[in-house]
């Protein structure tokens, strides 16, 4: 099943925050977070493993909640360069993995 | 190694034609998945590789694809009698180790008309 994200869309000025919610139905192993901008390759972001985590790197970190099988992303101080579509992709322990819809976020200067 | 190569990237074909994709992953990256991406969706899973052993085979996959890695290296996806709904963008993505996250190639467009 195709894990759910939310919102669908985000409009943020440069230096706003923003969340992206990625929840899904079956027990999760990981979550995979990436980033594509118009006509180029997702680019893998960072991974969280089972066992509830959180991490991150510059200003976007994220959090795994195992038990109500949700992930979500957080951009702090946005950047124009951070404008792309975020998907989520989640992991059951087969390693089967299924991409979210996608939020598409735009930072405008 | 530059990455995961995919070639074409760019395919129009008509539509009942056969069209072979191909994907070089990173070269030490045992794991490599097909997805299909359609505008504004996230990708589709359609099968995977651990080395040349296809471990997985996505419903979406009808008998017309076919997908094979011979000796674990470079990988073709193959859509027979290509139908109009199978105009998308096939992406090919390689993993080192589980969990450690894909690298994608940058795709192949595939047009029917």
């Amino acid at each position: 099943q195709q894990p759910v994200q939310s919102p669908q869309a985000v409009i943020l000025r440069e230096g706003e925050d923003a969340v992206i919610n990625c929840s899904s139905s079956k027990a999760l192993y990981s979550v995979h977070w990436y980033r594509q901008k118009h006509g180029e390759a997702p680019v893998f972001l960072m991974i969280l493993l089972k066992g509830g985590e959180q991490k991150g790197h510059d200003k976007i970190s994220a959090s795994f909640n195992e038990k109500k099988q949700q992930s979500s992303l957080y951009l702090t101080a946005s950047q124009l360069s951070y404008s792309g579509t975020y998907f989520c992709g989640t992991a059951d322990n087969n390693n089967d993995m299924r991409f979210g819809a996608g939020t598409r976020l735009t930072v405008k200067p | 190694d530059t990455g995961v190569s995919q070639n074409p990237r760019h395919k129009i074909t008509k539509r009942g034609q056969n069209v072979t994709f191909r994907c070089d992953p990173i070269s030490e990256h045992n794991r490599l998945y097909w997805y299909r991406q359609t505008l504004g969706q996230g990708p589709e899973f359609l099968t995977y590789f651990q080395n040349e052993a296809q471990l997985e085979k996505s419903r979406l996959l009808s008998d017309r694809f076919s997908a094979e890695r011979p000796k674990g290296s470079f990988s073709t996806l193959e859509i027979q009698r290509t139908e109009q709904g199978d105009s998308a963008m096939y992406l090919c993505a390689s993993e080192v180790g589980v969990g450690l996250g894909y690298t994608f190639g940058s795709g192949t467009r595939l047009t029917v008309v």
